[in-house]
């Protein structure tokens, strides 16, 4: 069974513009989860979608936004990108929501210049 | 304030030692996991417990709801367990993941 795919792997990126990722979950698969990793904030909670729909938030402002399809693949994207956006972007898929063994993908490197 | 703490932040042991890794939280959970991350970033989950203890090969995981506390153990430690092991937390209140900032091991042969 194919793991999670991310796409791209690496991006670049200068401050303003904004960025699209993609994340191909396991298949099955209904949840998909979104983590930031920085060195100096660790890992921290995106958003995760259950069947189409947002079930949480983490505590990101509202250039952050992704969406589910019907197929369960999911996109982030981000606005008007700051030097402190550079991170690695996880994103884990699920049968479930929360409670539930995460299978992560490999992450995408934004840098932001 | 940070709802999960680990501790040690750091580790370095040789090889064959018995290894403990302590996670903290302060929130209400209804799901702890334990991460495993390698250098390049691939993150592997190694555990998820709601109540008691879980094992798989040389490694253990043990929660405590009452003490909000959680221990992972590697028995007879190698090379290859040298990663950064991550505890997180599901709230239940909201389904909210926290993490705890990593604590890295070094095995050294």
């Amino acid at each position: 069974k194919a793991g999670v795919t991310q796409t791209p792997r690496y991006l670049i990126k200068t401050r303003g513009q904004q960025v699209t990722l993609s994340c191909s979950p396991i298949s099955g698969h209904r949840s998909v989860s979104w983590y930031q990793q920085t060195p100096g904030q660790g890992l921290q909670f995106l958003f995760e979608y259950f069947s189409e729909t947002q079930r949480n938030k983490g505590n990101f402002p509202g250039r952050f936004s992704g969406r589910q399809f019907s197929n369960s693949r999911s996109e982030m994207n981000v606005s008007t990108l700051e030097l402190g956006d550079s991170a690695l972007y996880l994103c884990a898929s699920s049968w479930g929501v929360g409670t539930d063994t995460q299978y992560f993908g490999p992450g995408t490197r934004l840098t932001v210049l | 304030k940070n709802e999960v703490e680990q501790s040690p932040q750091n580790l370095t042991a040789q090889e064959g030692e018995f290894i403990t890794i302590n996670c903290s939280y302060s929130v209400g959970i209804s799901a702890l996991h334990w991460l495993q991350q390698h250098p390049g970033g691939g993150i592997v989950s190694l555990f998820m417990l709601s109540s008691g203890k879980k094992k798989h090969g040389r490694l253990i995981a043990t929660i405590n709801i009452q003490e909000k506390h959680s221990s992972l153990h590697i028995t007879a430690s190698h090379p290859r367990d040298s990663a950064v092991y991550i505890c997180a937390v599901v709230s239940n209140t909201g389904n909210q993941f926290y993490f705890g900032t990593g604590t890295s091991l070094t095995v050294i042969p």
